[in-house]
């Protein structure tokens, strides 16, 4: 079953803008990730934010968690063409250990 | 140098035949994966090792059958391919089960069944 569900489904922006992208989860984890795809690669992992912290930055990235809504949101600040992907949260631990359970993911197109 | 690294990149095979896939870490790491993911780019996971041995197997037809003869490496055998295994297969690793920081993707090998 699916742990993380994204919102929204496609997103599309001008160079410049801010992205935010939410992530829903339906059970317990030990900490949740993001995940960047771009067309016909592989997963890149970005961020990794655990169950005890709210808040997280890397560069231009900022994730939050909010484990009493079993929500997680990702911003990308500034955003440029390059960042054009399909952004896929995915939960790890409680009842997922061993393995990450993947959202379906937001594809993200950002104009130049 | 590449950390995961799966091979092929494309198979393109008929119904009924056999195939395998590898799948090779440098990273040291000592748990490894295997994703399936569908034409709606939805990622299942299929199975994962640890240190070669077998801990998830999510319900998968034992058509598929993985094997690991080193922590380093992590192959997947289809047997008797069928239209709907066509997709994108992806191996991973993780340092660990714990998986505290994140995981590490290879770049996919597109499977289509004709």
């Amino acid at each position: 079953s699916q742990q993380g569900e994204e919102d929204p489904q496609a997103l599309s922006i001008q160079e410049g803008e801010n992205a935010t992208m939410n992530c829903s989860y339906k059970t317990s984890i030990n900490n949740l990730q993001w995940y960047r795809q771009n067309s016909g690669r592989g997963l890149v992992h970005l961020i990794l934010i655990r169950s005890n912290e709210r808040e997280k930055h890397s560069g231009r990235l900022r994730v939050t968690l909010d484990t009493s809504k079993k929500s997680s949101s990702l911003l990308i600040t500034a955003s440029r063409a390059a960042d054009t992907a399909s952004y896929f949260c995915a939960g790890a631990g409680g009842t997922s250990y061993g393995k990450l359970t993947f959202g379906q993911g937001t594809i993200l197109t950002v104009h130049p | 140098d590449t950390a995961v690294s799966q091979t092929p990149k494309y198979l393109v095979t008929q119904m009924g035949n056999d195939k395998s896939i590898k799948c090779e870490q440098n990273l040291g790491h000592d748990t490894m994966y295997w994703y399936k993911q569908d034409s709606k780019k939805f990622l299942k996971i299929m199975f994962s090792y640890n240190n070669k041995e077998l801990i998830i197997n999510e319900t998968v037809p034992n058509r598929f059958s993985p094997k690991s003869p080193d922590k380093a490496h992590l192959n997947l055998h289809i047997n008797s391919l069928e239209l709907g295994d066509s997709a994108v297969y992806f191996c991973a690793s993780s340092q660990d089960l714990a998986d505290l920081y994140g995981y590490t993707f290879g770049s996919g090998t597109r499977l289509t069944v004709v």
